[in-house]
């Protein structure tokens, strides 16, 4: 059974700074890309950051490209997101996201989110 | 403000069928066969329905399907069920220099 969960989330100060994690298990963690993909409250769904399955390759939103930082661990089956110079506006529900394996990129598996606050 | 655009609502009684539309560009959903359709319960994490247009991952009902015209996809649910109940959101690949995948607003569904 794929299992993704999500770490890390908590209330942090504008400006501040922040690194999530995504532990997996269930499938063989190094053949996949990885996404995080994240919801602000009551809002919809908003794509952040993709990393290839090797960590060769990385895709980020305007919205965080200079901020925020993807990686992964694949010895230790997991993702990770560095994030700083936080704002308000990436106060959000963070999901961890398996990517489909097709070429054009869906997410099959979900994690339950972590919470990240950004608030003085 | 979404790239792609879906209506904020949409409605139907039960067993009836309903289709939600989800319009992009020839840069993402007109350009390429990768839409996936997500739902997404009330303090859930969002499900995958549909993938590359018009797949079913295992276990999916087959009441729900996907399709597209142009730069137009569309998530039709047939027979519709109280459990069908949600926020359903598409989702192409992009060719966009600032995106790789791009999300729609999300479209509430209320089974009357």
């Amino acid at each position: 059974e794929v299992q993704l969960v999500e770490s890390g989330g908590v209330v942090v100060q504008p400006g501040g700074s922040l690194r999530l994690s995504c532990a997996a298990s269930g499938f063989t963690f190094d053949d996949y890309a990885m996404h995080w993909v994240r919801q602000a409250p009551g809002k919809g769904l908003e794509w952040v950051s993709l990393i290839s399955w090797d960590g060769g390759s990385t895709y980020y939103a305007d919205s965080v490209k200079g901020r925020f930082t993807i990686s992964r661990d694949n010895s230790k089956n997991s993702l990770y997101l560095q994030m700083n110079s936080l704002r308000a506006e990436d106060t959000a529900l963070y999901y961890c996201a398996k990517d489909g394996g097709g070429g054009g990129y869906y997410f099959d598996y979900w994690g339950q989110g972590t919470l990240v606050t950004v608030s003085s | 403000q979404s790239a792609l655009t879906q209506p904020a609502s949409v409605s139907g009684s039960p067993g009836q069928s309903i289709t939600i539309s989800c319009t992009g560009t020839s840069s993402d959903v007109g350009g390429y066969n990768y839409v996936s359709w997500y739902q997404q319960h009330p303090g859930k994490a969002p499900k995958l329905m549909i993938y590359d247009v018009s797949n079913r991952p295992s276990g999916v009902s087959n009441r729900f399907s996907g399709s597209k015209s142009g730069n137009t996809a569309s998530l039709t649910i047939s027979g519709l069920q109280a459990e069908d109940e949600a926020d359903y959101y598409c989702s192409s690949y992009t060719s966009s220099s600032t995106l790789e995948v791009v999300f729609g607003g999300g479209t509430k569904l209320t089974v009357l």
